[in-house]
């Protein structure tokens, strides 16, 4: 079984439209986050939910605006698409709340959004 | 958080040991070296993490200097299945984790 899923794997919209991705894990974990890797590779933090709340918020686009249904679910909407935000986006979660132990996090497979 | 250097990329043979380094000279008391991987077009992987003793799993052994300013991950038997960049994240906590550059390590048949 798949311990972080993500969904769609490819994602190919038009500047101006709104999109969701949507990521789910089985692992029991309490701490989710959206990542976004560039061209260039970089991968940077976006958001951090634990149980439900919002702990990190990297100076990201309220564009972007993360929805947690219960702690295995954390999607990602995305208003108003812009050229600039094609790349690939990692969901991830770790088992204890931020801060507090370290730990690993446990990633998802990555949605290649290309907008055009 | 500290910052890490490591170098842009290193080769290493099959079936050889790959050693990895990466520096960390302004780590402070209460942060730990993590190391991830990234095989192309995959999400990162955890490989394993440290605070001052050395730590061995299933898949590296990770040895940490005794000032802890430098570190080395040690993949013991390269495959090239390991042909990945490799991450050194410096980190008080799991949730604070920043990604570098990161090393390519190319295995060679």
């Amino acid at each position: 079984d798949t311990a972080v899923s993500q969904t769609p794997k490819y994602l190919v919209t038009q500047m101006g439209n709104d999109k969701s991705i949507k990521c789910e894990q089985n692992l029991g974990h309490d701490t989710m986050y959206w990542y976004k890797q560039d061209s260039k590779k970089f991968l940077k933090i976006m958001f951090s939910y634990n149980n439900k709340e919002l702990i990190i918020n990297e100076t990201v686009p309220n564009r972007f605006s993360p929805k947690s249904p219960d702690k295995a679910h954390l999607n990602l909407h995305i208003n108003s698409l812009e050229l600039g935000d094609s790349a690939v986006y990692f969901c991830a979660s770790s088992r204890h709340e931020p801060g507090l132990a370290s730990d690993e996090q446990y990633f998802g497979p990555g949605t290649r959004l290309t907008v055009t | 958080d500290a910052k890490t250097t490591q170098p842009p990329s290193m080769d290493c043979a099959e079936g050889r040991a790959a050693n990895l380094p990466c520096n960390h000279s302004t780590i402070s008391g209460n942060e730990y070296v993590y190391w991830y991987r990234q095989i192309h077009s995959q999400g990162p992987q955890y490989i394993i993490h440290g605070l001052k003793n050395n730590e061995t799993n299933e898949m590296a052994s990770l040895i940490i200097t005794e000032d802890r300013k430098s570190s080395t991950l040690i993949l013991p038997h390269a495959t090239l299945r390991d042909t990945a960049v490799y991450y050194c994240i410096v980190s008080r906590a799991t949730n604070k984790l920043i990604f570098g550059t990161g090393t390519l390590l190319a295995v060679q048949p």
